[in-house]
């Protein structure tokens, strides 16, 4: 079974400092996996994803996120918060290899970070 | 554009009313996805389709019905033994095999 952890449920940051979400995985088979980004009463937005290409993955908005796999860790980070990123994050991830059977396909979710970010 | 759509954005039920949401999708993905979300608690499966006429339960199907007759509908209708409605509803699709999913703005309901 796959499981998503997000280390702190809130975490605040200034204008301008880095940004570091955290979020661990297990899985049985080599993973995909996912960061989506969620304003309020929006849907999920995808920010990035790891397919097993490259382990440093650049997404939208300015965010990256590199794979670890000794660390089973996708942490999620920005170099210079803005005002804007203020939102819900979730990490997921997936079986891609269908060994799952009926789990074929399913994300499993983090509980979720919201990012505060003060001016 | 393609994308997911999802109608209405409220919803409002009556005790013992069966009431469906709309998800439509035109981004010709086999996989779509339903998931409720409340406070504190992520983001929990119902019912998914990996492809059109069939689909499986999730992790919280009770009290909940889907349909697949086309490859780009997937209604979710909550029942009237569904007891706790209230939350926010969200659609997905994908081209399947645990690849991303994309989601529409979502449902709220709401129990009057």
């Amino acid at each position: 079974a796959q499981s998503v952890t997000q280390l702190g449920s809130h975490v605040s940051v200034s204008e301008g400092a880095l940004v570091l979400l955290r979020c661990n995985y297990s899985s049985s088979v080599p993973p995909y996996l996912f960061w989506y980004v969620q304003y309020p009463n929006q849907g999920l937005q995808l920010l990035l994803k790891y397919t097993s290409a490259a382990t440093l993955v650049k997404g939208i908005n300015g965010f990256e996120a590199e794979f670890k796999k000794s660390e089973t860790s996708f942490h999620l980070t920005k170099p210079s918060a803005h005002m804007s990123d203020a939102a819900e994050y979730f990490c997921a991830v997936s079986d891609r290899s269908g060994a799952g059977g009926t789990s074929y396909g399913k994300l499993t979710f983090g509980q979720g970070t919201i990012l505060t970010v003060h001016p | 554009d393609g994308g997911i759509t999802q109608s209405p954005k409220y919803l409002f039920r009556k005790e013992g009313q069966n009431v469906t949401l709309s998800c439509e999708q035109n981004l010709n993905h086999d996989a779509m996805y339903w998931y409720r979300q409340d406070p504190g608690q992520g983001l929990r499966l119902i019912y998914y389709s990996q492809i059109v006429n069939d689909f499986q339960k999730g992790d919280i199907a009770e009290g909940y019905s889907v349909s697949r007759e086309k490859k780009e509908s997937f209604p979710l209708t909550v029942t009237s033994a569904q007891k706790n409605p209230t939350a926010f509803y969200l659609c997905a699709s994908s081209m399947g095999g645990g690849r991303a999913q994309y989601f529409g703005p979502g449902t709220r309901l709401l129990v009057l």
